[in-house]
């Protein structure tokens, strides 16, 4: 069974950063790009980041460019995203995901 | 970017009757690759999204077959063809041609 695992989540204040983990079991995971998604609370969908499979290509959405950064370690089968000089907007429930698995989320609150 | 627009945003529905969503794109989502990266999803009130379709037509692992995709270029379509108590929840196309996006949602609820 195909599990993805995030923790990393908090309150931060905002300029903060926070690092977002997450854990995958059950799949080959240098076979497979991995993205991070946000949800803000009571929205949609957005899409954060996502990173090819040896970590040679990094994509993200305009609004974190500068600010966020995306890796992986294949020898750990782990997703990571560092988050710096966070906004109140970047408030969500981030997403470890994989094109036909999700994570269960994990919260990230910028508030003074 | 590419812009993906769902219709309708909200759906009520009888329980045993089909329903229908459609999801347009402000550009052709064919790749390169001469495949359409365009999938379905469906979340639940408090749950994270599952996949249900992939590539318009393809049901992910243990997706009931009551649930078909549909549609090529632009324009694209989720059916239901008989709705049951669990389907209620969001939801979403997503592309992966160009970078990834995602429909606004449309919410599923029962008569």
């Amino acid at each position: 069974e195909v599990q993805l695992v995030e923790s990393g989540g908090g309150l931060v204040q905002p300029g903060g950063s926070l690092r977002l983990s997450c854990a995958a079991s059950g799949l080959t995971f240098s076979n497979y790009w991995m993205s991070w998604v946000r949800q803000p609370p009571g929205k949609g969908l957005e899409w954060v980041a996502n990173i090819k499979q040896d970590g040679s290509e990094k994509y993200y959405v305009d609004s974190v460019k500068g600010r966020f950064t995306i890796s992986r370690d294949n020898a750990k089968n782990s997703l990571y995203l560092q988050m710096n000089s966070l906004r109140v907007e970047d408030t969500a429930v981030y997403y470890c995901a994989e094109s036909g698995h999700w994570g269960q989320g994990t919260l990230v609150t910028v508030s003074s | 970017d590419i812009v993906l627009t769902q219709t309708p945003l909200s759906s009520p529905v009888t329980l045993g009757q089909p329903a229908s969503i459609s999801c347009r794109s402000s550009q052709s989502l064919v790749h390169s690759d001469g495949n359409t990266y365009l999938s379905w999803l469906h979340q639940r009130p408090g749950q994270p999204p599952r996949l249900l379709i992939y590539k318009i037509s393809n049901r992910f692992s243990g997706v009931p077959d009551r649930f078909s995709g549909s549609g090529a270029g632009t324009d694209f379509t989720l059916k239901i063809s008989r709705v049951e108590a669990e389907d209620v929840g969001v939801y979403y196309c997503t592309q992966a041609t160009q970078l990834v996006t995602f429909g606004q949602g449309t919410r599923l609820e029962i008569k």
